[in-house]
């Protein structure tokens, strides 16, 4: 059964930390892997991975692909209390069909 | 990406009443979805909202319980019908813009008393 796996959980840090988000995944017809925030209710878009090795990087936000290994990572640097969401891990199985995992809560103490 | 807009908000119902939430895009979209999301849950598809067409439901889900209406390529509707208390969540409108990657209305969070 396909499935998408993420820790962990939640998480707590202080501002200033450096986080890493994981991903697993077990999904046939595999065709991209895609991270999101998630702070009231709706999801916001944050990367779209399709190769692996290949680093996105927005701000100080970065995340990488490996599908050899079947994960992807979500480096979060320096983080700030506007940092504190869900973050949400999706891979796309056949034309905009999605995968969720459960998300993991992070939360970022002044 | 797209900008998309949901009404209402937000909404407290009576069980056994129905609640009809739209979803607005201000472009043309081939692909909408809708989702929920119950409590302390991730997000599930309802259904892919088709244009001109029945809209295709996710196992679980039914139309007479969730009837979806596309009448063009900016606009649809998601109706909760007969509710109940565990009809309490979030339910979402998404929309698919070419680029493999799905853009997320603000959301509706309803309670079902």
């Amino acid at each position: 059964e396909d499935k998408v796996v993420q820790s962990p959980l939640s998480l707590v840090v202080h501002e200033g930390d450096t986080v890493t988000l994981n991903c697993s995944y077990e999904v046939t017809n595999f065709r991209s892997l895609l991270w999101y925030k998630q702070e009231k209710k709706a999801p916001t878009f944050l990367f779209m991975l399709t190769s692996s090795g290949i680093e996105k990087k927005s701000g100080r936000l970065s995340s990488i692909l490996d599908k050899k290994e079947l994960f992807s990572i979500l480096n979060i640097t320096a983080t700030q209390t506007g940092d504190s969401a869900v973050y949400l891990c999706a891979v796309d199985y056949s034309n905009y069909q999605l995968i969720w995992g459960a998300g993991t809560k992070l939360i970022i103490k002044p | 990406s797209a900008v998309i807009s949901q009404k209402p908000s937000r909404d407290i119902c009576q069980r056994g009443t129905s609640l009809t939430i739209q979803c607005q895009v201000d472009s043309q979209v081939t692909m909408m979805f809708w989702y929920r999301q119950q409590p302390g849950q991730s997000l599930t598809l309802i259904a892919t909202a088709n244009q001109g067409s029945e809209a295709t439901y996710e196992s679980g889900f039914v139309i007479d319980k969730f009837p979806i209406s596309r009448p063009n390529l900016t606009f649809s509707t998601l109706t909760v019908s007969n509710m109940s208390p565990e009809d309490s969540s979030i339910y979402l409108c998404s929309v698919g813009t070419g680029q493999e990657t799905q853009y997320f209305g603000p959301g509706t969070r309803l309670l079902v008393l």
